[in-house]
């Protein structure tokens, strides 16, 4: 199946500061999701980017599928923003979603 | 964007007891939903894909009679851990898409499970 990484694992930011978390996949994706989990457990959609540029405020994702990576980029970050931030992708005919290992971000004050 | 809905949130239950965790898709209809489970500090794993009116797929070392999905209608997909252990214990988050093998998956507000 479908292997999906994630970089760098763990990111500390002060407030205020940009980042760009990373995706790599290994097959053609035809559904690539951006998560964001919260304390509680829930995961939040960001974006469903299987190929392109989205933008929501202050974040924004760009899915490049010919060379199989998404980044997901958050701009000038709050420490609501602290949580694991997680990709996951499918592929083809099966629609089972494989997640990556996700990224911790932890934002100071 | 759609919701899906998770109960309970948390359960406690004894060792040997059986937990039934509904999913419900409040806006749309879903054929298939999918359950994953989450360990602490790791990713959610998938363990199964819940097919409405068929019987469910499992992934490769998942016990399917430990683990009894029931995909009875279009909008109620449901889990049952058979003859819990403290080995269960664990987040169980459930996912359903409204239309497509490609569309946008949504997910609930996750259970978690503590078998005592």
């Amino acid at each position: 199946g479908i292997q999906v990484e994630q970089s760098p694992p763990d990111l500390i930011l002060q407030e205020g500061a940009n980042s760009t978390l990373r995706c790599n996949f290994s097959d053609s994706v035809n559904n690539l999701q951006w998560f964001h989990q919260n304390p509680w457990g829930q995961l939040i959609n960001l974006f469903y980017i299987p190929s392109g540029t989205k933008q929501n405020g202050r974040l924004s994702a760009t899915t490049v599928a010919t060379e199989r990576y998404s980044l997901l980029y958050i701009s000038s970050s709050q420490t609501t923003d602290s949580g694991v931030y997680f990709c996951a992708a499918s592929t083809g005919a099966n629609s089972k979603l494989t997640f990556g290992k996700g990224i911790t971000l932890s934002v100071r004050p | 964007g759609a919701v899906v809905s998770q109960h309970p949130s948390r359960v406690i239950c004894k060792s040997g007891t059986s937990v039934k965790i509904e999913c419900r898709s409040l806006d749309f209809q879903a054929t298939t939903m999918f359950w994953y489970r989450q360990f602490p500090k790791q990713s959610l794993m998938l363990m199964a894909t819940s097919n409405e009116g068929s019987k469910a797929t499992y992934e490769q070392g998942v016990e399917k009679d430990k683990f009894l999905i029931n995909h009875a209608s279009l909008t109620l997909s449901t889990l049952t851990v058979t003859s819990a252990h403290p080995e269960d214990s664990s987040f169980y988050i459930c996912s359903a898409r409204a239309q497509g093998v490609a569309a946008e998956a949504f997910f609930g507000q996750g259970t978690r499970l503590t078998v005592v």
